[in-house]
């Protein structure tokens, strides 16, 4: 068990929807990111939360968003679905000065 | 750009064996860290084994060890007494620029334990 939960696990919308995963860190980690693992690959980094602000973020382009909340808590947002955002979607935790992640359990994103 | 590269697809092993999976990556950074992640069928991510660049010492931890060549930047795992449990996909990411810092992963290895 890392303590890093997501909600929900699997989820199915269609083309041109918006959808929003969430994840519950464990307390004190500050830093959350997201990651996209397409099937039969390793997770791509998406962006990445530090004490409510984004502070880095990877090759992904505007639709996707987040959002992180002062208990420990956040959100991956994704407008306009397409095809190819079907994937896992790992949130990963850790605390201050650690380089060191931890992930929930994912959320399986199908877009029909 | 940093990469990561994984060789093998795919391997298997006999349950009580020793089997290391390989990695190399690539970057113009000193100080970075490397790290083996283990994802089962359930998907779960799970922290295998971590290897701070400026360390000299290969990490262990219990059957879980590395290989870790700086220069040649090489990070192999070597997991000995093989379990059934282990089977499962393992990732080889790399971390560097602190806290802004976010792993990048290889395609990773599917590991087949077989009784």
């Amino acid at each position: 068990e890392t303590g890093v939960t997501q909600s929900p696990t699997h989820l199915i919308k269609t083309r041109g929807q918006q959808v929003t995963l969430r994840c519950s860190s464990q307390s004190g980690h500050n830093t959350v990111s997201w990651y996209q693992q397409a099937l039969g690959q390793g997770p791509q980094f998406i962006f990445q939360y530090y004490r409510e602000e984004e502070n880095g973020r990877g090759n992904f382009p505007p639709r996707f968003s987040g959002l992180q909340f002062p208990n420990y808590s956040s959100e991956l947002n994704v407008n306009a679905l397409e095809l190819d955002d079907s994937a896992l979607y790992l949130c990963a935790s850790r605390r201050d000065g650690q380089e060191t992640q931890y992930f929930g359990p994912g959320t399986r994103l199908l877009v029909l | 750009a940093q990469t990561v590269t994984q060789s093998q697809p795919e391997m298997s092993v006999q349950e009580a064996e020793t089997v290391t999976l390989s990695c190399t990556y690539d970057t113009s950074e000193s100080n970075y860290y490397l790290f083996w992640y283990k994802q089962p069928p359930s998907r779960q991510m799970i922290l295998v084994i971590r290897q701070e660049a400026y360390k000299q010492q290969n990490a262990t931890e219990n059957r879980f060890s590395v290989n870790f060549q700086k220069a040649a930047k090489s990070f192999s795992l070597k997991i000995s007494d093989s379990q059934l449990g282990d089977t499962a996909m393992y990732f080889c990411a790399f971390i560097w620029g602190g806290s802004q810092g976010n792993l990048i992963f290889g395609k990773g290895t599917k590991l087949s334990v077989k009784p």
